[in-house]
């Protein structure tokens, strides 16, 4: 069957750094999501990696190992708004998307 | 309207009732999809449409039907509703025309309880 595994809950402190990560057995790899979903709303585009590597957008990277089936999303100078879900998609051989259930990240001040 | 809205926001439903959620887009997406999001799982796809005319089947399409007439609306609808289908339903849509990758845009969402 097709697996994604995230923690399913983070705390971090304002300022700090966190490193959320996912692994992921899926019938064929065709690159990998990461979204933001905020409480009660509906989960935002954050990142995208088809090759190993780093991915860097701002305060956000996405880091991706295919051969270890592993990606980590990494944000810095964490502030109070980024409170919220992450969610690790891999797209498929058949280019659907599979979800993980998502990492909620809690920033304390 | 601006990217994608669903309809209602939420619903309360009589087990054994109709229900047609409503999305609509205006991003001219080739690709629309419906999830639905439970607490402790990941979104999962019951849906999906590559383009007008056509429709595909996802992880959990029973007890769900959907249509795709034209490019801008893709309803779901829930022809006899059960308890177990109470949960918060997602559309997106993306644009697969060529691009490196077709970032899923979605809209806010419908929370339905079956009771």
């Amino acid at each position: 069957g097709q697996n994604i595994d995230q923690p399913t809950e983070m705390t971090a402190t304002e300022g700090a750094i966190v490193q959320i990560n996912c692994t992921y057995q899926t019938s064929g790899f065709n690159g990998l999501f990461w979204y933001q979903q905020h409480a009660g709303e509906a989960p935002t585009f954050l990142s995208y990696n088809v090759l190993d590597g780093l991915e860097e957008k701002g305060r956000f990277s996405s880091f991706l190992s295919r051969s270890k089936g592993y990606s980590y999303l990494l944000l810095k100078e964490l502030q109070m708004k980024d409170s919220a879900s992450y969610l690790c998609a891999v797209w498929d051989s058949n280019y659907q998307l599979i979800w993980g259930a998502g990492t909620k990240l809690i920033i304390k001040p | 309207i601006a990217g994608i809205t669903q309809a209602p926001t939420s619903q309360i439903l009589a087990a054994g009732r109709r229900m047609t959620l409503r999305c609509t887009q205006d991003m001219r997406h080739n690709a629309m999809y419906w999830y639905r999001q439970d607490l402790g799982l990941g979104l999962r796809l019951i849906h999906y449409s590559n383009t007008a005319g056509t429709t595909g089947k996802g992880e959990v399409p029973d007890g769900y039907s959907v249509s795709r007439a034209n490019t801008d609306d893709f309803p779901l609808t829930l022809a006899s509703a059960v308890p177990s289908q109470t949960s918060v339903y997602f559309c997106a849509s993306s644009d697969d025309s060529g691009n490196s990758y077709n970032e899923q845009f979605f809209g806010p969402g419908t929370r339905l309880t079956v009771l």
